[in-house]
Formats: structure tokens, sequence, C-alpha cells
């Protein structure tokens, strides 16, 4: 199976900040990742497909680049609403496999 | 607008068959291909496995001897059946829908149920 491992595992940060998850993975899988937003308590969110395409009705201040093994997700200007957990996930090859995750919480 | 639902026991025993249902509305399942995904109570996201439009159907090798994902589209419906459960597979189960973007070969789940905890635990 690949393994995507994501860092950091946690961040704290304030409303305004620019905020960085970087993804891992451990074979090259070209740029077949997507990244969910997961707000506490509530259902996983597609943010970006295709490792850099942002899905239909998510803020441009959502940015993901990278491919081969290392990927990113930027969140520009952190607003209240992005405090949430986010995952990477690859779809290169069955089985698909997921981040453990980066929470993202107020510093 | 496209909607999923899940329901089923939020209690199973160990040994025994975990059986889930997802509801779909606002799409016919005949026109896309759906799956299965568990979240763990530590926040770890499983892939369990796809069911296809056609029937035809792509397991996780890790859950593949203990899962059936059948279809039943004269319900617009999509099951799934987890054999021999311990307490491991104690998780959030979410239905999920698997596009594809345009004609290229990237995938996504873009709209997921809600979710249903279920507990394995005499």
């Amino acid at each position: 199976d690949i393994q995507m491992t994501q860092s950091p595992a946690s961040l704290s940060a304030s409303v305004g900040d620019r905020v960085t998850i970087t993804c891992r993975a451990s074979q090259s899988i070209g740029t077949y990742v997507n990244w969910y937003q997961q707000e506490p308590g509530k259902v996983p969110k597609l943010l970006i497909y295709g490792a850099s395409s942002l899905q239909s009705g998510v803020p441009s201040r959502f940015s993901g680049s990278g491919s081969g093994t290392d990927f990113i997700l930027i969140i520009n200007s952190l607003q209240p609403e992005d405090f949430a957990t986010y995952y990477c996930h690859q779809t290169y090859t069955t089985p698909w496999t997921f981040g453990q995750g980066t929470k993202v919480d107020v510093k | 607008q496209v909607q999923l639902q899940e329901s089923g026991p939020g209690l199973v025993k160990p040994s025994e068959t975990l059986s889930l249902t997802c509801t779909v509305s606002g799409a016919s399942i005949s026109h896309y291909h759906w799956s299965w995904i568990r979240q763990f109570p530590g926040k770890g996201l499983e892939w369990i496995g796809f069911v296809y439009y056609g029937g035809s159907t792509q397991y996780n090798p890790s859950l593949q001897s203990r899962v059936t994902t059948p279809l039943d589209t004269s319900k617009n419906q999509f099951s799934l059946k987890l054999r021999s459960v311990t307490a491991a597979d104690t998780a959030v189960y979410y239905c999920a829908r698997r596009i594809q973007i345009s004609t290229s070969p990237v995938f996504a789940f873009d709209i997921w149920g809600q979710g249903t905890m279920v507990t394995v635990s005499s």
C-alpha cells in the first residue's frame, strides 16, 4: 500500500495567517492527490483534486501543488471556519489511502 | 442536490456481521460509482471498497475476505456487509460518491453521507 505521511500532525495558527501542510507519498504518484477538510463533528469535504485543482465552491485562499512524492496544501489568510483537520488522499492505485491528518487549531 | 444517508445498527456483537445501507437521493445510483470509507476513533480514514454502477466491486485487500457491497437499483441504495467483526472494526462508516474529473483519470470522493457510528462490543 502507498503510505501518505502528513506534516505537521498539528499546528496552531491565527486568523489571517498563511498555513502550509505537507504530504509525502511512499512512492511516486504523479498528481493523483486530493485534499479534504473535516471540521469538528462534520463530514470530510473535498477541497483540491488532482493535486492543484480547486473543487467548485471552495474559496480561492486554498491552493495545492506538487507532483511525484511531495505535495503541499496552502491556506492563505486563514479564516475562522478553516480551523479543522486536513487530509491528503492518493488515488494513484488501490487501495486508495489517506494521510493521518493535520489538525489546525487556534493559537 | 445529491444526498447520501447511511442507516443501520449502531452496535454489533463481536463475530457477527455489520450491515449498513446507503440511500441515495437526487441522483440515480446507476449513473455513478460509489464507495464505503470508515474513520476510526483516532480519526484515521480507511477506504473499504467501491461498488460500480454495473454492480461490480473492488475492495481493500485488507478487508476483501470479509466484505461485500451489494447494489439495489430498485431502491437506489447500496449496502455494506462486513463479516466476523471485532473491536478493531469500531468506526464511523461513511458512504460516498466517487467521481471522475472530466475525461481525465483523476478521481475523488465529492459527496459524503453524514456517517454512522458503529461500535463492536458484546
